[in-house]
């Protein structure tokens, strides 16, 4: 139980466009999404957090008009990277909570590997 | 603010050598505290949890117990395999939705 899977695993994209990054939860309800960067030897940044049905909360330091989040609906988050450019290439990981016992539990996806020419 | 502070890496170690990455914390109330793993070129997998004070977390082999008089969440594995080679990452979650604040993470290395 407790699976979440991101969709495209990796992608290469051209610098000015925009590329979207699928999160979903397969076996249980998400109430909370988290979505996080990682660079190279290093550990994850927190970008944003949504809620279902609600806007998405920013952490300092992230644009939230270039990375938008979408969590529409209990099982699929969305983090769309708008007119990306090299220094957006990085490894992006979503991450789940459900409701209930085990909610202090978040479950990552496999993470996006997004590069930017 | 929440911190977390992982002994630094990279460990290297032999098949079958006994393991400890140190875990420290920093936090208001009472965190749940958890260590994840991640293989190369993966997300993070869950690999033990503690809620709360004296609980022992357990998975595969590893083992890690919350010390709330020391704040520490060491973890701790008898003898280790060449398939443990990863990163590990030492994380609490405090209470504004379940955020988690993560140590530096430390990269094990494990040698036939």
């Amino acid at each position: 139980g407790a699976v979440v899977s991101q969709h495209p695993s990796r992608v290469i994209c051209k610098s000015g466009t925009s590329v979207k990054i699928e999160c979903r939860s397969l076996d249980f309800q998400a109430t909370t999404m988290f979505w996080y960067r990682q660079f190279p030897k290093k550990s994850l940044m927190l970008m944003a957090t949504s809620n279902e049905g609600s806007k998405a909360t920013y952490e300092q330091g992230v644009e939230k008009d270039k990375f938008l989040i979408n969590h529409a609906s209990l099982t699929l988050s969305t983090l769309t990277v708008t007119s990306a450019h090299p220094e957006d290439s990085s490894f992006y990981i979503c991450s789940a909570r459900g409701r209930g016992k085990g909610a202090d539990t978040q479950y990552f996806g496999p993470g996006t590997r997004l590069t930017v020419l | 603010g929440n911190s977390v502070t992982q002994m630094e890496g990279p460990v290297t170690l032999s098949e079958e050598a006994f393991l400890t990455i140190n875990c420290t914390y920093t936090a208001t109330g009472y965190p749940s505290l958890f260590w994840y793993v991640q293989y190369p070129g993966e997300g993070l997998q869950l690999l033990l949890k503690a809620t709360k004070a004296d609980d022992k977390g357990s998975n595969k082999g590893f083992e890690a117990t919350y010390r709330k008089e020391t704040t520490s969440f060491h973890l701790e594995k008898g003898s280790v395999q060449v398939s443990d080679s990863a990163v590990y990452f030492c994380a609490l979650s405090g209470t504004s939705y379940g955020k988690l604040t993560f140590g530096q993470g430390t990269i094990l290395t494990v040698h036939p």
